[in-house]
């Protein structure tokens, strides 16, 4: 089955500072997603990450606060900017392998003090 | 917007119990998955279903997908401690290429 590596796994920063997340898909894949989790909540998409082009964002989430990179088909970063308190959460990322059936990575635990 | 309502949000069930939850979409769907979440885990994969008015199994749980395809069930019967964690379903967005995700249930074993 599909592996997504994800670091880091959980992080504690201090307000104003930014953090990068790395995700590593064991296969090539055309689209990755970038997730928020609130502790109990739901999933959040933050943006779609495509090979070759500028991520799409959805509504309430912006480049300047969320940049992603995709430099090629089987990496992404997600980079949390500029952090308050309020950006802690779950941060996940997943891939489509097919049938649009997502694969998770294991997540990173961010806490912004 | 089109949304996917599920309920409920926690079930406490005694070891053994059944378990059950629901989804429903406000439009119909090409497919609605299911995915669990074991506390400090993350969602994996549990199953798809296509077809009006399928059916699918596996071991004790029991996946139905409505014959309007907007509304779908999770059944597992004689719960046990593996069981327990947040079971989520998601059905496509318009663009086929998002899911958009119910609210979840959390499957909780009464000690």
């Amino acid at each position: 089955s599909a592996v997504i590596s994800q670091k880091p796994s959980r992080d504690i920063c201090q307000r104003g500072t930014s953090l990068t997340i790395q995700c590593q898909v064991d296969s090539q894949v055309t689209m990755m997603f970038w997730y928020r989790q609130q502790p109990g909540q739901s999933l959040t998409l933050i943006a779609t990450a495509n090979q070759g082009s500028e991520a799409t964002y959805e509504s309430g989430f912006v480049i300047d606060k969320f940049p992603i990179s995709r430099p090629n088909l089987t990496f992404s970063t997600l980079t949390v900017s500029n952090m308050s308190p309020e950006d802690s959460s779950i941060y996940l990322c997943s891939a489509n392998y097919g049938a649009n059936v997502l694969t998770f990575g294991a997540g990173s635990r961010l806490t912004v003090l | 917007g089109q949304q996917v309502m599920q309920i409920p949000q926690y079930q406490h069930v005694q070891e053994g119990e059944d378990f059950t939850t629901y989804c429903n979409s406000s439009t119909t769907l090409s497919n609605i998955q299911w995915y669990k979440q074991r506390p400090g885990g993350h969602p994996v994969f549990l199953i798809q279903l296509v077809k009006s008015g399928e059916v699918k199994k596996q071991k004790r749980l029991t996946f139905q997908f409505g014959e309007a395809k907007k509304n779908s069930s999770l059944h597992i019967t004689a719960t046990q401690t593996t069981d327990v964690g947040t079971y989520f379903c998601a059905g496509p967005k318009d663009s086929n290429y998002q899911l958009i995700w119910g609210a979840g249930t959390k499957l909780i074993i009464k000690p």
